[in-house]
């Protein structure tokens, strides 16, 4: 079975800064798909980053980035130059080899400070 | 490009009637699927369809919950009947997926339904 583990059930940041948020996971399946996903208080859900398990190089896409340590499995989100719009709860989520099923942590809400 | 579509965003109904949510996912997009959020367990997984069929209903809580998909642009969700502790926030998503392919599309999430059972 599957498992994401998301210690960090707050973070805070100041304006400007970095911060890393952290996603460690469990599967015996050796191809998965890491995903995570921003949740601000609206409520919806949006796609932020993906990480396939057979990527060579750490997957970015703009002020995000994920720091992804196969052996530790590990998943880590740095958002870079953190902006107040920025504040939110991140989801880590997984996708097993059927693609189908998406397994989500419990969730990080992460304050941005001005 | 227009997204996931839910309706309704808010719906409030008392205990014991009938509840449907409606969703509308991304054109060519062949894969759909429901879930459920609440403080307590978080996201679930409720349903998964591909190509209109179901191929993951383990999550559905119990029959009062069922689903279709009658065509690749529509799906409902419909509690009958509706008990307070099925209040949740309700998503849909949608991706692209080959069934037996390995494929990690990401699932694109509409705005979600706010469902508040008295």
């Amino acid at each position: 079975a599957q498992k994401i583990t998301q210690t960090q059930p707050g973070m805070f940041v100041q304006e400007k800064e970095a911060v890393t948020l952290d996603c460690t996971y469990d599967t015996s399946d050796p191809s998965y798909g890491l995903f995570w996903y921003k949740q601000p208080s609206s409520g919806e859900m949006i796609f932020l980053i993906y990480q396939g398990s057979y990527d060579q190089q750490n997957a970015t896409e703009g002020r995000y980035s994920l720091n992804f340590q196969k052996a530790r499995k590990s998943a880590n989100l740095v958002i870079s130059a953190s902006q107040l719009g920025d504040s939110a709860m991140y989801f880590c989520a997984m996708r097993d080899r059927s693609g189908s099923r998406l397994t989500f942590g419990e969730g990080t809400q992460l304050t941005v400070n001005p | 490009d227009a997204g996931v579509i839910q309706s309704p965003r808010h719906e409030v109904t008392e205990m014991g009637q009938e509840v449907t949510l409606r969703c509308k996912p991304i054109s060519g997009h062949n894969s759909l699927f429901w879930y459920r959020q609440t403080m307590m367990r978080g996201l679930e997984l409720l349903i998964y369809f591909n190509n209109n069929v179901p191929i993951d209903d383990s999550g559905m809580p119990e029959d009062r919950f069922s689903a279709k998909m009658p065509n690749a642009s529509f799906s409902t969700l419909k509690i009958q009947p509706s008990e307070p502790r099925d209040s949740a926030v309700y998503f849909c998503a949608s991706s692209f997926h080959l069934l037996g392919r390995r494929n990690y599309q990401p699932q694109h999430f509409g705005d979600g339904t706010r469902l508040s059972i008295l």
